[in-house]
């Protein structure tokens, strides 16, 4: 089974831009959640998609925002970038089944905002 | 409110030697328990899971946890350290399939020669 993949892994934006980054989850996997990582903050939880609904959110300004397909990819959209926002966003996929507590993440999309 | 606490964020132990990384979780109800190792510029990868079957749980890579509900604590040990071990661990809870999980703030692992 393929993992999860994430486009692009690598992007250099502006500030002020807005960004769009993509996660395909593994097959199967109906929740989608995404994570900001950043070396002074830690993992910080975005949020969580589960049938193209949002299920859980974190503690992020709007200009953060997700979506879930009907075939479970997720797209994140950060708009109106800023230098703070520069950072590795994780995606991790679960199923739904009994083992459905597990996460499964991809390599990451490393933003940096200049 | 739910938190993991992650005790020392850089252990540094020679190689072969005991690595012992501590985790506790605050709650009254025993949560699922997770461990995740991310090696540089990678994603996080699933080291072991405690699911409230048997308390010491076996993972990749020979390392091992035990779930102490009396300390609320999940510490992750390996009885000899291996260079390829250098990487961050976290420490991870989620009470429901339904609810986020919560990371610790993760545990710089450097193994000396």
């Amino acid at each position: 089974k393929a993992g999860v993949t994430q486009t692009p892994r690598y992007l250099i934006k502006t500030r002020g831009q807005q960004v769009t980054l993509s996660c395909s989850p593994i097959s199967g996997h109906r929740s989608v959640s995404w994570y900001q990582q950043t070396p002074g903050q830690g993992l910080q939880f975005l949020f969580e998609y589960f049938s193209e609904t949002q299920r859980n959110k974190g503690n992020f300004p709007g200009r953060f925002s997700g979506r879930q397909f009907s075939n479970s990819r997720s797209e994140m959209n950060v708009s109106t970038l800023e230098l703070g926002d520069s950072a590795l966003y994780l995606c991790a996929s679960s199923s739904s089944g009994p083992d459905a507590y597990e996460q499964y993440f991809g390599p990451g999309t490393r933003l940096t905002v200049t | 409110a739910q938190s993991v606490t992650q005790l020392g964020s850089h252990v540094s132990v020679s190689e072969g030697a005991l690595v012992l990384l501590r985790c506790n979780y605050s709650s009254s109800v025993p949560p699922y328990l997770f461990w995740y190792v991310q090696y540089p510029n990678q994603g996080l990868q699933l080291l072991l899971k405690y699911t409230s079957a048997a308390t010491l749980v076996k993972g990749i890579n020979g390392f091992e946890a035990e779930f102490k509900k009396s300390e609320t604590s999940f510490h992750l040990t390996k009885p000899s350290a291996h260079m390829s071990d250098a990487a961050e661990y976290f420490c991870a809870v989620r009470y429901s399939s339904a609810s986020k999980i919560i990371f610790g703030s993760g545990t710089r692992l450097s193994i000396r020669p």
